[in-house]
């Protein structure tokens, strides 16, 4: 079955670490997006690729970077310049079509230790 | 920029109708999306509305109202199930990206 896979499901980090959340998605879509949620919160836009070696930033890219060597992967690199980064991070692709929605994965939870 | 209005919760019975209002504020506008969020789980796409109208899938309605930047979701027959957070989110010109809203949390009692 086609989908997105993000990894780790869990991640610590330490105060000064850079860390990074991988995704990869076999939908064969082209464009790719980073999103982070807070508790109780809506999904605020990190940074998004439309196609291979290609990104843009979002609302909220200070302190993250991405890169687009694939089609299939877009990972996320929550740097020790993030201040806040604990949160959920959600990675979604989405298809050609406008009347499709996103599809997300299922989320990496990084806390801050 | 974008932004985008819903109520926090509603609370609601198993049987009854329910619907999430939305209203948006935004530069460009190409359609209205709702999601589906369990806790602790990925948003899953419900609707999206490109046109002035209603659009039903199954239990599921979702209507735009492009001159009044407002949008809705209906859900009928309320089941335990649909206990969950819902978003609704605008699609702009630029990359396809979506801007949500902060979420409507639903509890469905018994």
């Amino acid at each position: 079955d086609g989908g997105i896979t993000q990894s780790p499901k869990y991640l610590f980090r330490k105060e000064g670490q850079n860390v990074t959340l991988s995704c990869e998605q076999n939908l064969n879509h082209d464009a790719m997006y980073w999103y982070r949620q807070d508790p109780g919160q809506g999904l605020r836009l990190i940074y998004y690729s439309q196609i291979v070696n290609d990104f843009q930033k979002g609302d909220i890219a200070e302190g993250y970077s991405v890169s687009r060597e694939k089609k299939e992967s877009f990972p996320l690199t929550v740097t020790s310049a993030q201040k806040n980064p604990t949160a959920f991070y959600l990675c979604a692709s989405r298809p050609d079509e406008a009347n499709y929605g996103y599809t997300f994965g299922s989320g990496t939870r990084l806390t801050v230790v | 920029g974008q932004s985008l209005e819903q109520p926090s919760e509603v609370t609601a019975v198993e049987g009854a109708i329910v619907q999430i209002n939305c209203t948006y504020q935004t530069s460009g506008f190409y359609g209205l999306s709702w999601y589906q969020q369990h806790d602790g789980g990925a948003p899953t796409f419900l609707s999206y509305n490109a046109l002035d109208g209603l659009e039903e899938t199954g239990r599921f309605s979702s209507f735009l109202s492009r001159s009044d930047s407002y949008g809705y979701l209906l859900l009928q027959e309320l089941q335990m199930k649909d206990s969950a957070s819902y978003f609704c989110a605008v699609r702009g010109a630029a990359g396809n990206k979506l801007t949500f809203g902060g979420g409507t949390r639903v509890l469905v009692k018994p």
